[in-house]
């Protein structure tokens, strides 16, 4: 079963505006990461969290990390159209495979 | 640097009928995984090989077999095509943490 769930499934908002997605997981992790999608491409790394770190940030992307409830939440400021993608957390334990969430579809009008 | 590259792009199925897809990484990349992606399901994990020579399950393994030609080379095969196995499939290398996918094939079973 998939480990991390994404919240919400989809997001719709105006440029400029701050998008905040979740992610929860199940078990412990060693490190969280989260991915981009454009529609038909592949995923595109954004940003590792480790389990260690509370917060982390890049660019316009801030990312933060609670592991005693296990979740985890992207923002991106002053988001933009071209932000416009589905954005998935990817827990790893170590040395095993990375696990995937469902995604959030986020949508950014201009 | 080509990074990972899938192929073929598309492809359409008769049931029963067989294939193979092929992956390629020109990164020295240990880890290579297979994924598919359906609607709604996120990413869900085939097969994956830690290392050259080592290849094991994921969460939905049934209907595909992988062999690990080499370090840079990752192939997966349906023996049997079903139109339960219509999916978009995605090939991924990774070092240590960040993951990098190819493009994505495409594939109809009908």
């Amino acid at each position: 079963s998939q480990q991390g769930e994404e919240d919400p499934q989809a997001l719709s908002i105006q440029e400029g505006e701050n998008a905040t997605m979740n992610c929860s997981y199940k078990t412990s992790i060693n490190n969280l990461q989260w991915y981009r999608q454009n529609s038909g491409r592949g995923l595109v790394h954004l940003i590792l969290i480790r389990s260690n770190e509370r917060e982390k940030h890049s660019g316009r992307l801030r990312v933060t990390l609670d592991t005693s409830k296990k979740s985890s939440s992207l923002l991106i400021t002053a988001s933009r159209a071209a932000d416009t993608a589905s954005y998935f957390c990817a827990t790893d334990a170590g040395n095993t495979p990375l696990v995937f969430g469902k995604g959030t579809r986020l949508s950014v009008i201009a | 640097n080509a990074g990972v590259t899938q192929t073929p792009k598309f492809q359409v199925l008769k049931t029963g009928q067989s294939m193979t897809l092929q992956c390629a990484q020109d990164m020295n990349h240990n880890s290579m995984y297979w994924y598919r992606q359906d609607p709604g399901m996120g990413l869900r994990l085939i097969y994956y090989s830690a290392s050259e020579g080592t290849t094991d399950k994921g969460e939905v393994p049934n209907g595909y077999n992988v062999s690990r030609l080499n370090k840079r080379e990752f192939s997966l095969r349906l023996e049997s095509a079903a139109p339960s196995q219509t999916s978009v499939y995605f090939c991924a290398s990774r070092l240590n943490t960040e993951a990098f996918f190819g493009q994505g094939t495409r594939l109809t079973v009908v």
